[in-house]
């Protein structure tokens, strides 16, 4: 089946230092999420990409999809105590249920 | 317009009771979907409604889990009897589209 590896696991930055998570899929994706939960939150709709080479911005967040829709990245600017949390990619498996990955948990020290 | 909401947002509870999470989808949204997260594991899929029908249940792991929808509104998650590997945060979420909008969780802990 359809998988999808999102590295790193965890990352440690200090503030202000920038940030990149990549999802990696062994097929393509019709289209790709990005989630982000902050510690003993909930998961919060972030993007959604759709198209071949897509590249979308939200202030520091840049969300970018594979020209072959088969990896995705978020590289977030100049990182913030307020972007601590876990950034996840799910997936869609059989058109309704989002498989959810380990995601990348990022810390920020200030 | 207010999110998906859940309730309880905490429930202890001992093993063999009974438990029923509730869950309001957002306003207008046909489709609902429960989620589970037990400790140092992944979120997984429970089942999906379709209004009040049960779109997909692959991913309920037993026979002690209803779930329900009538009227296709609100839905409840009944776990009976609880067993202590039932502890974890259950979360819903509903969509009209792609996208779905989580609840904020209930943790339930079974002792």
């Amino acid at each position: 089946g359809q998988q999808v590896m999102q590295i790193p696991q965890y990352q440690h930055v200090q503030e202000g230092e920038d940030f990149t998570t990549y999802c990696n899929s062994s097929t393509t994706l019709s289209n790709i999420q990005w989630y982000k939960q902050r510690p003993g939150g909930h998961p919060v709709f972030l993007i959604q990409l759709v198209k071949s080479g897509e590249v979308k911005k939200q202030k520091r967040l840049t969300f970018q999809f594979g020209e072959a829709k088969k990896n995705s990245s978020l590289h977030i600017t100049a990182t913030q105590t307020t972007d601590v949390g876990t950034y996840f990619c799910p997936w869609y498996q059989a058109g309704t249920a989002l498989i959810f990955g380990k995601g990348t948990t990022l810390s920020v020290s200030s | 317009e207010a999110g998906v909401t859940q309730f309880p947002s905490h429930s202890v509870i001992e093993k063999g009771q009974t438990v029923t999470l509730r869950c309001d989808p957002i306003s207008g949204h046909d489709n609902l979907y429960w989620y589970r997260r037990v400790m140092g594991k992944e979120i997984k899929f429970l089942l999906h409604f379709v209004k009040e029908s049960k779109q997909d249940e692959s991913g309920m792991p037993n026979n002690r889990f209803l779930a329900e929808r009538t009227g296709g509104t609100y839905s409840t998650l009944k776990v009976q009897p609880a067993e202590l590997e039932d502890s974890g945060v259950y979360f819903c979420a509903s969509s009209q589209g792609h996208t779905q909008y989580f609840g904020p969780g209930t943790r339930l802990t079974v002792l």
